[in-house]
């Protein structure tokens, strides 16, 4: 059956660190990946979508990264803020019908 | 600013009770809505595809009779659970897409049956 797995112990960092969050995925063959994040008693922001042919995607200080091969994304967080803590959820979509399937998401904490 | 704006925020309700969460696109047409269910530390479970003007499509285990989608006008769907019970209790977030295939969220309503 399709899965996928994020790491689903909270990831604790100092400010100005670079944060990394996994994303692996099983029984899929995406055409895009998306990032999103999630606040305590919130809905979930959209943040970065990277395509299947696209090795890598930057947006401010957030970097994505996108291997088929490994049915991996990573999501890079660079010079980290204590406003980044927050739970991050990766989603593929499913087949063509723009349903996506989400992760159970990691949570960040960044120390001050 | 919000895309979408969901309504209510937090809703407490006696078991037995029927409660309707409303979900509005702003400044926008959405012809499909889509319905989740988070519960505590666990990911977004798909419930429904809301369709404007035609029936809702549910996904695998959810129960169309207890979980009532409306997609009456195009900016408009609302959720009623009905008879709800205890293990009903859940936040309930809704979702449109825009553009590419990105959804945007509601701020989702937090429900506790008692």
């Amino acid at each position: 059956s399709q899965k996928i797995e994020q790491n689903s112990e909270a990831l604790n960092i100092q400010e100005g660190k670079t944060a990394t969050l996994t994303c692996n995925y099983t029984n899929y063959s995406p055409a895009y990946l998306q990032w999103y994040r999630q606040d305590p008693g919130r809905g979930p922001v959209f943040l970065l979508l990277i395509r299947e042919n696209e090795k890598e995607k930057r947006k401010e200080r957030l970097k994505v990264t996108f291997d088929t091969t490994l049915k991996q994304s990573l999501f890079h967080i660079t010079a980290s803020q204590p406003a980044d803590s927050a739970t991050y959820l990766c989603a593929l979509e499913q087949g063509s019908s723009y349903k996506l399937i989400f992760g159970s998401g990691t949570r960040l904490l960044v120390r001050p | 600013g919000a895309v979408v704006s969901q309504h209510p925020s937090w809703v407490i309700c006696k078991s037995g009770t029927s409660v309707k969460i409303e979900c509005r696109s702003l400044d926008f047409q959405a012809t499909t809505m889509f319905w989740y269910r988070q519960f505590p530390k666990q990911s977004l479970m798909l419930m429904a595809t809301s369709n404007e003007g035609s029936k809702a499509t549910y996904e695998q285990g959810v129960e169309k009779d207890k979980f009532l989608i409306n997609h009456a006008s195009l900016t408009l769907s609302t959720l009623t659970v009905t008879s709800a019970h205890p293990e009903d209790s859940s936040f309930y977030i809704c979702s449109v897409i825009l553009g590419e295939n990105i959804q945007y969220f509601g701020a989702g309503t937090r429900l506790s049956v008692l």
